[in-house]
């Protein structure tokens, strides 16, 4: 297995642009996620999934949109670039034990992303 | 919201077991307790993940107190390879809408 993997792993983008961050899993897991980790910080969630057809958002939403149209992939999309948006990016995969249990979440190497 | 707080910072020498305790005074009912390492530029890594009591793996142990408001993560014998962050987390709510929301970890520094 994989794991999760994300492309690109590094981007530059002017401001104004537009990108999408690719994800995508092969553990068949349910859920999925969206993380953002500005320089010397804590992760913070962008959006979540937890299941296909079905996105929300989490505690950073602004600026960003989701679409989870099969199981396997999670892509990100950035509207309009910021310099605020300026982050490493994380995407997660987990599989849902019911009744607030989850097992444990496998993260990507993450995508680098620098907008200028 | 099942908030986690923890503090921002340890140091430790080589050989030394470390504690760092996780307060969530507001879990639900059915949360899990989970706790993760990142190591700078990778991801964060699961390391063990706990509901009441205690938990031990290869690598730490969990400890739950019964009233669940707080959890101690034991590292032994922690080397210079266990410098990292730390994060606890709590699963929202018993609904589980997979809510998983990182709090600013403990960054442990070891010293030879």
């Amino acid at each position: 297995n994989a794991g999760v993997t994300q492309t690109p792993k590094f981007r530059i983008l002017k401001i104004g642009q537009s990108m999408t961050l690719q994800c995508a899993q092969d553990m068949n897991h349910n859920y999925m996620y969206w993380y953002r980790q500005d320089p010397g910080m804590g992760l913070k969630l962008i959006y979540y999934s937890v299941g296909a057809g079905i996105t929300d958002k989490g505690e950073v939403p602004n600026g960003y949109n989701v679409s989870r149209s099969t199981t396997e992939d999670f892509p990100l999309r950035l509207e309009l670039a910021a310099p605020s948006q300026t982050s490493v990016y994380f995407c997660a995969s987990s599989y849902s034990k019911g009744q607030g249990g989850h097992y444990e979440q496998y993260f990507g190497p993450g995508t680098r992303l620098t907008v200028t | 919201l099942a908030k986690t707080t923890q503090p921002i910072s340890m140091d430790s020498y080589e050989g030394q077991e470390v504690n760092i305790t996780c307060s969530h005074n507001n879990i639900a009912t059915n949360d899990y307790i989970t706790w993760y390492q990142q190591f700078p530029s990778q991801g964060p890594r699961f390391i063990i993940q706990g509901y009441k009591t205690k938990v031990t793996n290869e690598v730490a142990s969990l400890f739950i107190p019964a009233d669940r408001k707080s959890s101690t993560l034991s590292l032994p014998r922690v080397s210079l390879s266990d410098t990292a962050v730390y994060y606890c987390l709590v699963g929202e709510g018993s609904s589980n809408t997979g809510k998983l929301i990182f709090g600013q970890g403990t960054t442990l520094q070891v010293k030879p």
